[in-house]
């Protein structure tokens, strides 16, 4: 049973330079999410999709793009890394979006902007 | 904006004792989660406290919300050398659309 599965797990890149992180879930869940890790910090969430078809900010959003491409995918894209956008990303599932619900977590893409 | 504040920010211990985590929150609340981590790896889901809920205990681990506190704790009794990882609260708050506010974490030692 995969769970959350995110790739790559590390990856470096250029100021400027673009990426796509990829998420998949095999536990047909409605609701996925997008975090960012920072050292001293919380999760904090960037985008998020209740539904297929539908994607939401969260709270960290700019410089980021999201794409629900089907019930089980969710993409993260950095269109011009920037160096504040070095941290560790999770993406995350649940049955739904409430916040009764147990998120289930990607392994997390370890990324460097330099 | 941080909602859940955990204390304290590191904790080492004897393995075999029991380790007490905090956590403070500022705005009402329907929820309250908490998450283990362990080191390089993704968050795993330990417990959710309802508000109406005062005491939850799940195997070894017990814990209390008090909502007039606006705080709860995390006990992990009996340590073990495998209990060695972050631990973060994650709460709603009412008027949070639906979104889950983490705390940045206790990094728990267990010393063999």
């Amino acid at each position: 049973n995969a769970g959350v599965t995110q790739t790559p797990k590390f990856q470096v890149l250029k100021t400027g330079q673009s990426m796509t992180l990829q998420c998949a879930q095999d536990m047909n869940h409605n609701s996925m999410y997008w975090y960012r890790q920072d050292p001293g910090m919380g999760l904090r969430l960037i985008y998020y999709s209740a539904s297929e078809g539908t994607t939401d900010k969260g709270e960290v959003p700019n410089g980021y793009n999201v794409s629900r491409l089907n019930k089980r995918e969710f993409s993260l894209r950095l269109e011009s890394a920037a160096p504040s956008q070095t941290s560790v990303y999770f993406c995350a599932s649940s049955e739904s979006t409430g916040t009764d619900t147990e998120a289930f977590f990607g392994q997390g893409t370890r990324l460097t902007v330099v | 904006s941080q909602q859940g504040e955990e204390d304290p920010q590191a904790l080492s211990i004897q393995e075999g004792e029991n380790a007490t985590m905090n956590c403070s929150y500022k705005t009402s609340i329907n929820n309250l989660q908490w998450y283990r981590q362990n080191s390089g790896r993704g968050l795993v889901h330990l417990i959710l406290i309802r508000s109406n809920e005062r005491e939850k205990h799940s195997g070894r681990l017990r814990v209390t919300l008090d909502t007039s506190k606006k705080s709860s704790s995390l006990l992990i009794t009996a340590s073990r050398a495998a209990d060695t990882a972050s631990y973060f609260c994650a709460t709603d708050a009412l008027d949070s659309n639906y979104q889950l506010i983490w705390g940045a974490g206790t990094k728990l030692i267990i010393k063999p």
